[in-house]
């Protein structure tokens, strides 16, 4: 089975802070994503990566960086985190194109962030 | 960035009905997928499309890839109170890394 783990469900932290959320996927796949999602804009692409220490911006990219320096684990980091980042944050993978499942993203449960 | 018109925003379902919800855009996709999210959870893959014109079924659900390849429908037949949750379509357009765009996503929820 599938497996794509978020280290935390829910996280609180203060305006200001230097937040870390951690992702793990155990199915070899290339491709990872980070998404926030908000009622009713749905889920925006923040960052993602299509192979171990390459990023490509998404279409929010502004306020956070990410890191991959393994195949499974991508991370996404805010540096200085504001009320404004409040939100539920999923991770993604999927396999390369043109194999079986192809296009196919696999999510995590999500983080919900909550900045004070 | 570009989102996927997705329609109804909500609904409410009574069990035995049949619901349906479309997805359309602008641009032309080559792959369509719909994902359900269930409260607390990441969104699941329901059902894929990779062909236009394609018909798919899974259990009472059924979706179709459009002819212009620019939409996408789901339906649910015989709605059951565990159907409620948040369907999302997305698209994709062979870019490379597998990059998807989402609909803004349809909230199903029981008739009180």
């Amino acid at each position: 089975d599938v497996k794509v783990t978020q280290s935390s469900r829910y996280l609180v932290k203060r305006t200001g802070e230097k937040v870390f959320l951690e992702c793990v996927q155990d199915m070899d796949h290339e491709n990872m994503f980070w998404y926030r999602q908000d009622p009713g804009l749905g889920l925006r692409l923040i960052y993602f990566s299509y192979d171990v220490k390459m990023k490509e911006k998404g279409d929010i990219p502004e306020g956070y960086s990410v890191s991959r320096e393994k195949k499974e684990r991508f991370s996404l980091i805010l540096e200085s985190a504001s009320t404004n980042q409040t939100s539920m944050y999923l991770c993604a993978s999927s396999p390369p194109q043109g194999g079986p499942s192809q296009n196919i993203q696999y999510f995590g449960a999500g983080t919900r962030l909550s900045v004070l | 960035g570009q989102q996927l018109n997705q329609s109804p925003q909500s609904m409410f379902i009574q069990e035995g009905e049949d619901v349906s919800m479309n997805c359309t855009s602008s641009s032309i996709f080559n792959t369509w997928l719909w994902y359900k999210q269930e409260p607390g959870e990441g969104p699941v893959l329901l059902i894929a499309l990779y062909k236009a014109g394609e018909l798919t079924s899974n259990g009472r659900l059924t979706a179709q890839f459009g002819i212009t390849r620019k939409d996408s429908f789901l339906n649910i037949s015989a709605s059951i109170p565990s159907d409620v949750g948040i369907y999302f379509c997305a698209g994709q357009k062979g870019a490379a890394g597998n990059k998807l765009t989402f609909g803004g996503g349809t909230r199903v929820l029981v008739k009180p």
